[in-house]
């Protein structure tokens, strides 16, 4: 069975910095792209990050840009996404979604999420 | 980037009838749409890609058509358990990848 769980959420004030993690199995991690997508309380659905698999290509969001960082090890099964600078603004529930192959902006599954909360 | 906007904010339907959301596209995405269901405290679920095929697991109530800037997902027959909030995604068109702005499902 395909699983993601992630960990690593918590309370941050702002200005402040939390890595999150994300601990694939049930698939070969290494051979899918992965991705982080936010969801706001009581908002929709955000896409923030995406890593290739074999971390050749990254992409972000413009509203995280040069402030997060999403990495890989695949010898871990572990996605990760460092996060810096936090703002308000960032207070969400993180998923990580596997890509699908071919089609790496179709997310499918995803990790049950970890709540960011950024407040001082 | 390309705008999803998803209508009717809210649909109320009854147990037992059709439900029939929408999604537009602000540019054509081809047939690179899918739809997510997500229940109350739960991570979403892939229900459709393509615009038109099931993901695995699926039931067959659960029905996508459109292509280019119109998309429609159908639900048959509503179970107690189709009540959620739906959100259409392109991937065609990427970075970034986007969603609608989701429409809630209820109970009338």
């Amino acid at each position: 069975e395909v699983q993601l769980v992630e960990s690593g959420g918590g309370l941050v004030k702002p200005g402040g910095s939390l890595r999150l993690s994300c601990a694939a199995s049930g698939f070969t991690f290494s051979s899918y792209s992965m991705n982080w997508v936010r969801q706001a309380p009581g908002k929709g659905l955000e896409w923030v990050s995406s890593i290739s698999s074999s971390s050749s290509y990254i992409y972000y969001a413009d509203s995280v840009k040069g402030r997060f960082t999403i990495s890989r090890d695949n010898a871990k099964n572990s996605l990760y996404l460092q996060m810096n600078s936090l703002r308000a603004e960032d207070t969400a529930v993180y998923y990580c979604a596997r890509g699908r192959q071919y089609y790496h902006f179709l997310f499918d599954p995803w990790g049950q999420g970890t709540l960011v909360t950024v407040s001082s | 980037e390309i705008v999803m906007t998803q209508s009717p904010a809210t649909l109320s339907v009854s147990p037992g009838e059709r439900a029939t959301l929408s999604c537009r596209a602000s540019q054509s995405v081809s047939s690179n749409l899918a739809w997510y269901q997500q229940k109350p405290g739960q991570a979403p679920r892939l229900l459709i890609y393509g615009a038109s095929t099931r993901a695995t697991g699926i039931p067959a109530r659960f029905s996508g058509s459109g292509s280019g800037t119109e998309f429609t997902l159908t639900i048959s027959s509503l179970q107690s358990e189709d009540f959620a909030v739906y959100y259409c995604q392109q991937y065609n068109n990427w970075p970034p990848s986007t969603f609608g702005q989701g429409t809630k499902l209820e109970i009338k």
